[in-house]
C-alpha cells in the first residue's frame, strides 16, 4: 500500500527565515510526486510534478526536489502571503489516473 | 474564469436526507473525481471518471453515487446522509492520466449532517 507522511504538521516562521518542508513516500514504482498548496477555505492548487531522483523544479520562492524516499519543498525568505498548508501526493507506476495517495499536509504560519 | 465549479459551498442536512453536490469544469478535462478532506486525514478518493458515461469506485464510495453524462459535469449524490459523512468535498479533474499537469480543484462543499 503506498504511503504518504509529511512533516512537520505545522510550521511557524518568521518573514525571510529559511526552511524545508518533508514529504517521505514508500510507492511500488514512482510515476510522479506532486506538490499542492491549499489556502484556508479553498481546494489544493497544483505547484509542481516531480518524476525521477534528484530532479528539482522552482516557482519564485519555492524549489522541490525528490530522492528515492523523500521529497522536500524548500522555502527561501518566505513571505507572510506563504501561509498555507502544503500537500504532497505520490502516484505509482502500476496505477491509472486514480490511484494518487494524499499526505495529511504541513500547515505553515509565516509571521510578519 | 475556466476551472472547476462547485455547489453549493456549504450545507447542513438532517440524518437520512438525501442531496446531490454539483461540479462543473470547462477545461474540456476527461479525468474527474470526487474527494472527501477530513481532519488528520489525507485527501480520500470517492468515485471517479475517466470519461463520459464512464464511472468507477473509490476507496471510501459507500453512501454515495455518481454519473457522468457530460464532459463537464459530475455530480455527487448522497443517498442518506450520515453524520460519519460530515466532511468537506473536493471535486477534481485533470487533462492527463498520468496527472504531469496536476488536478484542479474546486474550492470544495462543506457538508455538516446533524
Amino acid at each position: 500500500e503506498d504511503q504518504v507522511t509529511q512533516s512537520p504538521e505545522a510550521l511557524r516562521l518568521q518573514e525571510g527565515e529559511s526552511s524545508s518542508l518533508n514529504c517521505s513516500y514508500t510507492v511500488s514504482g514512482l510515476r510522479g510526486l506532486f506538490w499542492y498548496r491549499q489556502d484556508p477555505g479553498k481546494g489544493p492548487e497544483f505547484l509542481f510534478t516531480l518524476y525521477s531522483a534528484g530532479e528539482e523544479k522552482e516557482k519564485e520562492r519555492l524549489k522541490a526536489t525528490l530522492t528515492k524516499k523523500e521529497s522536500f519543498l524548500h522555502i527561501t525568505a518566505p513571505k507572510p502571503e506563504d501561509s498555507a498548508t502544503y500537500l504532497c501526493a505520490v502516484q505509482p507506476n502500476d496505477g491509472g489516473y486514480q490511484k494518487v495517495t494524499f499526505g495529511t499536509g504541513t500547515k505553515l504560519q509565516v509571521i510578519p | 474564469n475556466a476551472g472547476v465549479t462547485q455547489t453549493p459551498k456549504f450545507q447542513v442536512l438532517k440524518t437520512g436526507q438525501s442531496m446531490t453536490l454539483q461540479c462543473a469544469q470547462d477545461m474540456n478535462h476527461e479525468y474527474m473525481s470526487w474527494y472527501r478532506q477530513d481532519p488528520g486525514m489525507g485527501l480520500r478518493l470517492i468515485h471517479y471518471s475517466v470519461g463520459a458515461g464512464i464511472t468507477d469506485q473509490g476507496e471510501v464510495p459507500n453512501g454515495y453515487n455518481v454519473s457522468r453524462s457530460t464532459t463537464e459535469d459530475f455530480p455527487l449524490r448522497l443517498l442518506s446522509a450520515a453524520p460519519s459523512q460530515t466532511s468537506v468535498y473536493f471535486c477534481a479533474s485533470s487533462y492527463s492520466r498520468t496527472g504531469n499537469y496536476g488536478y484542479t480543484f474546486g474550492s470544495g462543499t462543506r457538508l455538516t449532517v446533524v
